[in-house]
This record gives structure tokens, sequence and C-alpha cells, in this order.
């Protein structure tokens, strides 16, 4: 069965850091593009960041764009995502999707089931 | 940015009504869309994916359709599991955009 499993989320103070992981069970990520996607409590879905299959390329909303970074370790199935300056606005539950393939721009199908970033002093 | 512009906000409905959600893109996306359905605390789920294609394993009273920039999600017929909320998701040109949701409750 395939599977997602994020974790590293948790409570920090606006300008901290965090890097949340997600790793991948039940088939190969390798040919797979990956997103991360969240949402605010209480509030509709945004996305937040794209790494192609081979990691070469990477996409960003501009909300995040220049602070967080996207990448992956395919000999360990797992994604990263390294959240700096953080705000008060990051707080959401973070989510990690597998892409339907190796593009950037598709359909997510599973979702892990999300981990809580809290931004706060 | 594309916007996605989604309604109803929410419907409640009985068990064996028709349920009809619409999402209108800002610009052409093409088949470019899917839909989701999250249920409270839980992930999102695909749905339908390219406008019209079923995702496996998702039954087949939900339906999806498309008319130039207006997209459809039909619930044909109610189901009490059929709870949450519905998401539309365009993956034409980044950033990737959702609709802002409609939340569904049967009554």
């Amino acid at each position: 069965e395939v599977e997602l499993v994020e974790s590293g989320g948790g409570l920090v103070q606006p300008g901290g850091s965090l890097r949340l992981s997600c790793a991948a069970s039940g088939f190969t990520s390798t040919p797979y593009a990956m997103t991360w996607v969240r949402q605010a409590p209480g509030k509709g879905l945004e996305w937040v960041s794209a790494i192609s299959a081979s990691g070469g390329s990477t996409y960003y909303a501009d909300s995040v764009k220049g602070r967080f970074t996207i990448s992956r370790d395919s000999s360990k199935s797992t994604l990263y995502l390294q959240m700096n300056s953080l705000r008060a606005e990051d707080t959401a539950v973070y989510y990690c999707a597998k892409n339907s393939g190796g593009n950037t721009l598709a359909w997510f199908q599973p979702w892990g089931q999300g981990t809580l970033v809290t931004v706060a002093s | 940015d594309i916007q996605m512009t989604q309604s109803p906000s929410s419907v409640s409905a009985s068990v064996g009504d028709r349920v009809t959600i619409t999402c209108r893109a800002s610009q052409g996306i093409g088949n470019w869309l899917a839909w989701y359905q999250q249920k409270p605390g839980k992930a999102p789920r695909l749905l339908i994916y390219a406008a019209s294609s079923l995702q496996s394993g998702v039954p087949s009273r939900f339906s999806g359709s498309t008319s130039g920039t207006e997209f459809t999600l039909t619930i044909s017929s109610l189901q009490p599991e059929d709870f949450g909320t519905y998401y539309c998701q365009q993956v034409n040109s980044y950033p990737v955009t959702f609709g802002h949701g409609t939340r569904v409750e049967v009554k």
C-alpha cells in the first residue's frame, strides 16, 4: 500500500526554522514528482512547493519563495521542506503528496496525514 | 495566477439527492482540473482528474464535466458518507491553485 508519513512539525517562534520530512513507502518515489500543500486552521488548501522526479527542478508559491526549500533524498525515499524565517501566517497543517507522474504540474494522490506547524511566541 | 471560483460555499442535501458543485477558472486551463474530497481532520482524497476521469476506487456516483472554463462535480445520489469539503484544483500552470471549497452536509 502506498503511504506517505510526515514528521517534523511543532511549535516554533517567529523567525525560527523547522524542517519537515515525508517518508514514502509502498512505492518507489523516484519516478514521481512530489508536492507540499498546507492548510491554515479552518481554511482552504494552499499549494506550497513542488519538486521534479529528478530533484533538478523546484517550484514555490510566492508566499514562501526565498524562505522555504524543498528537496528530496531518493535513496531514503524521503521528501523534505526546510522552512526558515517563519511567520505567524505560516501556521498550518502541512501535507506532502505524490504527484500522479513525473510532472510537477499534476494531481496529487495519495497525501500524507499532515503535520502541524505552529508559529507563535 | 489562475483564480478558481467555486460555488456554492456550502450545500445541505438529503440522502439520494443530486448535488452539483461548480468551479470557474479565470482563464483557460484545458482539462487540467481535479476534484478532491476532504473530511474533517483528514487529508484530501482525489476523486476526479483531468476534469472527468474517475480516480480508481471512487464510487461511480461521482462524476465531472466541463464546458469551457466552467467545471462541474456531480454527486448523482448523495450518500451519508459523502459529507465533507470538496475542492477543485487547477494544474495548468504555476502556482497550482485551489477553489475555496464547498462544504457538503447530509441532512
